[in-house]
């Protein structure tokens, strides 16, 4: 597509429910991040696919988070057992891997808020 | 040492004028300072982005000035429009940090008043 698309764009649920976020990013874009915003803060960054594998998942809070991307499109954002903390809107990238160019431009979906009631 | 401190919180500024939005930073290590402008209900999207070897970068009306020693770095947009109006965040990227794993400010609300 055009652009980063994610679904669903609004998400209420019950704490301790169990939520999927689906990010579908730019066609042939090989690279795919997911990031988190609070309200009234900056994204915080939450993993990185290179590909179908996770690169560096070192922003997952916990081991509720958990993230795939099977075949190196699509990518489900996974949060068992949500919490009221986990409010916020998740947002998707995806770019262009382009080894030893130094920095990769992100183009950001506009993101799913989820709200943990 | 992982921050990224972004001041003011909010701007408000005439059209026509400068808007100047700051960051300092710990790190010495960060190696890449992007900055993104980001409207309501919309993901950020990239502005302008500097390294740290060079102390300038101007692309249209927006400039950012990399101080290396000071640890510190700004956005510029001259002759502000009121479509400038969003939220704007600086960030780097850590040393061993993945390509795509950014260090974000807290963001600066600016409106420009027609």
């Amino acid at each position: 597509g055009a652009g980063v698309s994610q679904t669903p764009s609004n998400k209420v649920t019950e704490k301790g429910k169990y939520v999927e976020l689906r990010c579908d990013p730019i066609s042939g874009h090989t690279a795919l991040y997911w990031y988190r915003q609070s309200l009234g803060q900056g994204p915080e960054f939450l993993i990185y696919f290179q590909g179908t594998g996770a690169a560096d998942d070192s922003g997952l809070p916990n081991d509720r988070f958990f993230a795939v991307r099977p075949e190196g499109s699509v990518s489900t954002l996974k949060i068992q057992r949500t919490e009221r903390g986990d409010s916020a809107v998740y947002l998707c990238a995806s770019s262009l891997f382009r080894r030893g160019s130094g920095a990769n431009v992100l183009t950001f979906g506009a993101g799913s808020r989820l709200t943990v009631l | 040492q992982q921050q990224v401190k972004q001041s003011p919180q909010s701007l408000i500024v005439q059209k026509g004028g400068i808007s100047i939005i700051n960051c300092a930073y710990e790190n010495t290590a960060f190696d890449y300072f992007p900055w993104y402008q980001q409207f309501p209900g919309k993901g950020p999207a990239l502005l302008i982005a500097i390294r740290p070897d060079v102390s300038e970068k101007k692309e249209g009306r927006f400039t950012i000035s990399f101080n290396k020693s000071a640890k510190q770095f700004s956005l510029h947009i001259m002759d502000s429009q009121p479509g400038d109006s969003a939220t704007y965040f600086c960030a780097a990227r850590p040393p061993g940090g993945s390509q795509g794993n950014l260090i974000f400010g807290k963001g600066t609300k600016l409106s420009v008043k027609p």
